[in-house]
């Protein structure tokens, strides 16, 4: 079964530094997208970046890189000089391919919170 | 740029009630979905909407029901409410449903709260 992780529930920062936050995923699909998303305590969802399986290259998107390692499945979040309004929950999501059956939904890993302080 | 539309943002129901929650996804969206955040948790895929049909099913309640309209809106009904109904409601949509590489834009949420 299709399955995003995220084993960091919380992570802090210092505001102006890099930081990393791990999502790995499992899929039998070769076509499939990566995706990750910002959830202030607002409430909202914003979506930040997206890798497809087939990219070589990482996607970046201002200041943030998702670090695709497909050969590891890997799908981590770097988020360069942070700021304070980084802070928030950020998920991890996979949209299935085809071959799994439910090719529209998101699959989204627990979360990570993560703090940026000053 | 135009954004998914949900009202309404906040709402609050008696066990038992019916709720209705809306959705307007971003123009020349042809796909909707619906998902369920429960307190502390990740979202969860309910049902999808392809061209005014029903094109996915994930863990939604017998008591639910969704459709899509002809201008693509779409309506989350939710009958016999009980206090685990309790939820952040999502509405999110793309461009198409078939590609694994659209992007779902999310709305603002509905919160849904149960007494």
């Amino acid at each position: 079964a299709q399955k995003i992780t995220q084993t960091q529930p919380g992570m802090f920062v210092q505001e102006k530094e890099a930081v990393t936050l791990d999502c790995t995923y499992d899929t039998s699909d070769q076509s499939y997208g990566l995706f990750w998303y910002k959830q202030p305590s607002s409430g909202e969802m914003i979506f930040l970046i997206y890798q497809g399986s087939y990219d070589e290259q990482n996607a970046t998107e201002g200041r943030y890189t998702l670090n695709f390692q497909k050969a590891r499945k890997s799908a981590n979040l770097v988020i360069s000089a942070s700021q304070l309004g980084d802070s928030a929950m950020y998920f991890c999501a996979m949209r299935e391919g085809p071959l799994s059956g439910g090719y529209n939904k998101l699959i989204f890993g627990a979360g990570t919170r993560l703090a940026v302080h000053p | 740029a135009a954004g998914v539309i949900q009202s309404p943002r906040h709402l609050i129901k008696e066990k038992r009630e019916t709720a209705t929650l809306k959705c307007y996804p971003i123009p020349r969206h042809d796909t909707v979905y619906w998902y369920q955040q429960g307190p502390g948790q990740d979202p969860q895929f309910l049902i999808s909407f392809y061209e005014k049909m029903q094109s996915d099913k994930g863990s939604i309640p017998d008591r639910f029901s969704a459709q899509q309209f002809s201008d693509y809106h779409s309506e989350l009904n939710m009958s016999s409410l009980e206090l685990g109904d309790s939820a952040l409601y999502f509405c999110a949509s793309s461009p198409t449903s078939s590609a694994s590489t659209d992007t779902q834009y999310f709305g603002p949420g509905t919160r849904l709260t149960v007494l």
